[in-house]
């Protein structure tokens, strides 16, 4: 069984940094692209970062370039995402989730809630 | 604002079908597949459909997927009160500094 399940989420304040991990199981991680997508309270999906299996093509949102970076080991079978220069705009449950082929996410994890306010 | 547009509500008696729109553009739906999301209040979203009308083991037939063009339709025929949920269409876009994009959700109300 495919699960995904992120960590590192919690209350920091603006400009602060946090990194949130995804540690998957149940699938070989190196084999897939992997991406996050985040929420807003209240709001829709906004994907936020996205890496290949190798690490070769990395992609990033206009919103979180220069702030965010992604990053994988798959010797670890974990998902990263190291976030710096925090805005309150960047409020949100943060989910990880695995890319297959050239299709959107399929399995998602639970999710992780990341607050950034004074 | 989202790149794909859903309306923001539907709504529908049990028994009923419902269809929910995602319409996009020729670098996003027009070139890639489509899948949609069920997403339960204070839950992560759960994939419903890919690759335009494929269901993953598990999801009952009641739930469909199409696409035409730049634009792709989930039906839910059957309507049960356990459907309330929002529903949001996702793709990949080739646009630069964009790789998957998502609709802004659609909020299905089973009356």
């Amino acid at each position: 069984e495919v699960q995904l399940v992120e960590s590192g989420g919690g209350l920091v304040k603006p400009g602060g940094s946090l990194r949130l991990s995804c540690a998957a199981s149940g699938f070989t991680l190196r084999s897939n692209s992997m991406t996050w997508v985040r929420q807003a309270p209240g709001k829709g999906l906004e994907w936020v970062s996205s890496i290949s299996s190798s690490s070769s093509y990395i992609y990033y949102a206009d919103s979180v370039k220069g702030r965010f970076t992604i990053s994988r080991d798959n010797a670890k079978n974990s998902l990263y995402l190291q976030m710096n220069s925090l805005r309150a705009e960047d409020t949100a449950v943060y989910y990880c989730a695995r890319l297959t082929g050239s299709s959107p996410p399929d399995y998602w994890g639970q999710g992780t809630l990341v607050t950034v306010s004074s | 604002q989202s790149v794909l547009t859903q309306p923001p509500s539907v709504s529908a008696a049990p028994g009923q079908k419902v269809t929910i729109s995602c319409s996009g553009s020729s670098s996003n739906i027009g070139n890639n597949y489509v899948s949609w999301y069920q997403q339960l209040p204070g839950t992560a979203p759960k994939l419903l459909i890919y690759d335009n009308d494929k269901r993953p083991s598990g999801i009952p037939d009641r739930f469909s997927g199409s696409k035409s063009g730049t634009s792709a339709t989930l039906g839910i025929t059957g309507l049960q009160t356990g459907d309330e949920a929002a529903y949001y269409c996702g793709t990949w876009d080739s646009s630069p500094s964009v790789h998957v994009v998502f609709g802004g959700g659609t909020k299905l109300t089973v009356l």
